[in-house]
This record gives structure tokens, sequence and C-alpha cells, in this order.
């Protein structure tokens, strides 16, 4: 089930200028995970974030967790063309278990050159 | 509308037997994708088919694993002569295009003994 939500739906931004979006939940968690899906492809994992964690980096990408807001947000700097793609939060319930990965509907980005 | 189905939720098999997971996808979708996640890590790309065939496979693993998505029936993720290593949770997705969202089961759970 889809019940993460991403924000905004879309985002259009020319090329260098950084993009945020951003990821609301609604229970506890143990991790939370963002995702990269180019068009036609499978989901690519970028940064999986810990509940005790506020602020994570990976290469260009930052994300950061506040967990008594119960969001998230990916800020990826100096952005490329090659960034275009539809970005998914998704969080691990404390629940575990094989049900307990939950995905948002995801940020359509658009970098233009 | 019922969502995207993977049974059986939980597997447990000896090493050396063979594991078979099902994934229906929600009605009207004719892209199927699997995915492998192991615990505290995110999900990791295996296969990508549409009916009768084999989009992407890039992530699967060479030997002892195969997947298949019949014209009739619902998508089979099979591992042949299942070791430790393949212990993990499996999450199949399903997408009505190409480039649309991808809606998750909820995972099965495949524990070796």
């Amino acid at each position: 089930s889809q019940q993460g939500e991403e924000d905004p739906q879309a985002l259009s931004i020319q090329e260098g200028e950084n993009a945020t979006m951003n990821c609301s939940y609604k229970t506890s968690i143990n991790n939370l995970q963002w995702y990269r899906q180019n068009s036609g492809r499978g989901l690519v994992h970028l940064i999986l974030i810990r509940s005790n964690e506020r602020e994570k980096h990976s290469g260009r990408l930052r994300v950061t967790l506040d967990t008594s807001k119960k969001s998230s947000s990916l800020l990826i700097t100096a952005s490329r063309a090659a960034d275009t793609a539809s970005y998914f939060c998704a969080t691990e319930y404390s629940g575990g278990g094989a049900d307990g990965l939950t995905f948002g509907k995801g940020t359509h980005l658009i970098i233009q050159p | 509308n019922a969502g995207v189905m993977q049974n059986p939720r939980h597997l447990v098999r000896r090493r050396g037997q063979e594991a078979r997971l099902r994934c229906s996808p929600m009605k009207g979708h004719s892209h199927v994708y699997w995915y492998r996640q192991l615990p505290e890590e995110g999900l990791k790309f295996m296969v990508y088919l549409q009916k009768e065939n084999i989009i992407d496979e890039s992530g699967m693993p060479k030997e002892r694993f195969s997947a298949e998505f019949p014209k009739e029936g619902p998508s089979i993720l099979r591992i042949q002569q299942v070791v430790r290593g393949d212990s993990a949770a499996y999450f199949c997705a399903s997408s009505l295009r190409e480039v649309y969202e991808q809606y998750f089961g909820p995972g099965t759970r495949l524990t070796v003994t």
C-alpha cells in the first residue's frame, strides 16, 4: 500500500539548482529510505536513515529526518540532467516483518538543461 | 480492486531446497518488478518483467535464480538450491505501464535454515 506522502508531486528546476523533496509518514519507524526510479526501470536505493539519526549525506544527496514531525527531506545539490527521475520515500515500521516497508507516491523531478 | 498479492508471506526452507515465491499484480497491471531486502538495508532491484518477457534482469544473480511472468497466472521468482545467504524479504511491485508508479506487495520473508 502507498501510505507515505511526498511533496511536491512534481518539481521542475534548472540544471545546477538544488532540488528539495519532502516526505511525511504516520507511525513510528525503524528507518526511512529514499529511492530513485528512472523511466521504465526498477527502483534504485539511494540512502537509508535510521530513526535515531537526524541527517545523512551521500555525495550530492542530503537527507534529514525529524521524527517529532514525522517527516524527512531529500536535498539534491547542484542538480544535473541525469537526476531527472521519480523519487520515492519508504518507511520501515517498528513492527518490522515482511510487510514493514511502505512507499509514498513519489515526486517526479525534471531537471532542465 | 485488490492490491498486489504475494504468497506465501513467510517461507522456511532448508539449505538445498527450492523456494517459489508468487506475485499477483494489481488487476490490469502487466509490469512486474522483483526486489530483495536484507535486514536494515534498502531494496535491491532484481528483475523487471512484462507478460511473457524478461525486460531487465540486471539485478538477478546469474545462478540459481529465475523469474517468469506467464500469460496467465502470477509471476514466479524461483530460487533453486537455497543457501543461508538467500534469507531475506522479497518484494514484488506492479505497474500499469512502464513509467507509472509501482504498487508494492507485502513481501515474502524467506528463511533458510
